[in-house]
């Protein structure tokens, strides 16, 4: 069962240009965290979303959580090399403490 | 600032052989997670823990045990290997309480080959 999907799986942007990715699910999230992952390196957090709603902001990425908080949204600004990686979403589950991932974008920007 | 250590990172196994993968942390946390990450598949939850002497099954646990005897260790076994379980290991840590806004902190990850 894929509870978070993720979209673009691959994405390569020439240096300068604007990017969204995606990530959505059927159900409601009671939050939902992005990560960043660098290549031979585990991932780290950029952000966490908790209200239907919330945009956050992050130097040049902005993150939008869905008013009906089954989706959120990762946007890039003038998109730079050094934000080539793996990005991630993750979400925990209700029940229990679980922390479920997607399967991620891969973003290279060229320069 | 240690954070999260795991240890090997590296290993090359035949089938069948066991092994274990040791995680370590020093942020004083009590939920520990172990997940696999093959291409294309994002991060997959194997076992984790809410605390010392406590585990539960995640999303992928089979062919995987776990343990954990001390809050900053968390060990993931191997009894007998197969080529299926090639893949690359992290683990994570965080603090208790609400899981909405808990940040997980990755080791570098654990790169298993079994032939």
């Amino acid at each position: 069962t894929q509870l978070l999907e993720q979209s673009p799986q691959f994405l390569s942007i020439q240096e300068g240009e604007n990017l969204t990715v995606y990530c959505n699910s059927s159900s409601v999230f009671s939050s939902l965290q992005w990560y960043r992952q660098e290549p031979g390196e585990g991932p780290v957090l950029l952000v966490t979303v908790v209200t239907g709603g919330e945009v956050k902001k992050l130097k040049r990425l902005t993150f939008q959580f869905g008013d009906a908080r089954k989706d959120s949204s990762l946007h890039i600004t003038a998109a730079q090399p050094g934000d080539t990686g793996l990005y991630l979403c993750a979400r925990p589950m209700n029940r229990d403490d679980k922390i479920i991932f997607g399967k991620g974008t891969r973003l290279h920007i060229l320069p | 600032n240690a954070g999260v250590t795991q240890t090997p990172k590296f290993r090359v196994l035949k089938t069948g052989q066991s092994m274990t993968l040791l995680c370590a942390q020093d942020m004083n946390h009590e939920y520990m997670y172990w997940y696999r990450q093959d291409p294309g598949m994002g991060l997959r939850l194997i076992h984790y823990s809410v605390g010392e002497g406590t585990t539960a099954k995640g999303e992928v646990p089979d062919g995987y045990n776990v343990s954990r005897l001390k809050k900053q260790n968390f060990l993931l076994g191997l009894e007998s290997a197969a080529p299926s379980q090639t893949s690359v290991y992290f683990c994570a840590s965080r603090r208790s309480g609400t899981p909405n806004t808990g940040e997980l902190f990755f080791g570098e990850g654990s790169r298993l080959t079994v032939l």
